[in-house]
């Protein structure tokens, strides 16, 4: 069975550029997390999909991230303007029942620098 | 106050020795209860899934569960250097949450 994918693994930009992150969850997962993982804490949830519609976006900086989940399948998340305090590890993450029960399975990272 | 709070370590025991990880969580109506495993530049997998008060033992690996106290923890038997990496406690109620983690070494 193929994992979460993601895409890039890397990316480094300078402050107030954009940048975007792909996810692929497990096939059949309807539920795909997206995270932030700031150096030495925790992941911190940014939005939460169910299928395609939006669970829980409530720690989303919606003045400069977006998501979105077409098709309830694959998901971006998009960071524009980017700023210093942005440069984390994204990870997307995508379980089978909903996350509360279930176990979260999660992708590769896409570890973010913003000079 | 956090809502799932990790003993700050860095933890270090040496090779064979019991480690103990420990989780206090604010939100009294959790249900389920959760440890990843992290290793350095790697991404959390899961390890240990507890739902109800007691202990559940898997392999090395034993998870304690005590609701009335709001604590949760993790003891690792017998523990190897492959052991090393952050803990990570994750207490979902309506989100995911995890706590910051416990870096755990252990020496040959």
């Amino acid at each position: 069975e193929a994992g979460v994918a993601q895409s890039p693994r890397y990316k480094i930009i300078e402050k107030r550029q954009s940048v975007a992150f792909w996810c692929n969850p497990i096939s059949g997962h309807a539920t795909l997390y997206w995270y932030q993982q700031i150096l030495g804490q925790g992941p911190k949830l940014l939005i939460q999909f169910q299928n395609n519609g939006v669970v829980d976006d409530s720690q989303l900086p919606k003045d400069r991230f977006s998501a979105e989940r077409l098709k309830g399948v694959d998901s971006t998340l998009k960071i524009q303007p980017a700023k210093l305090e942005d440069s984390a590890v994204y990870l997307c993450a995508s379980s089978l029942t909903g996350g509360n029960t279930g176990e979260l399975f999660f992708g590769e990272g896409s570890r973010l620098t913003v000079l | 106050q956090k809502e799932v709070e990790q003993n700050s370590g860095p933890l270090s025991v040496p090779e064979g020795a019991i480690a103990s990880l420990n989780c206090t969580y604010s939100d009294r109506g959790s249900q389920s209860f959760f440890w990843y495993r992290q290793y350095s530049g790697k991404s959390p997998e899961l390890i240990m899934s507890i739902y109800s008060n007691g202990d559940k033992e898997d392999g090395r690996f034993t998870a304690q569960l005590n609701k009335a106290s709001q604590y949760v923890s993790l003891l690792i038997r017998d523990s190897q250097p492959s052991d090393s990496a952050t803990y990570l406690c994750a207490v979902p109620r309506g989100k995911s949450t995890f706590g910051d983690g416990t870096t755990l070494t252990v020496k040959p």
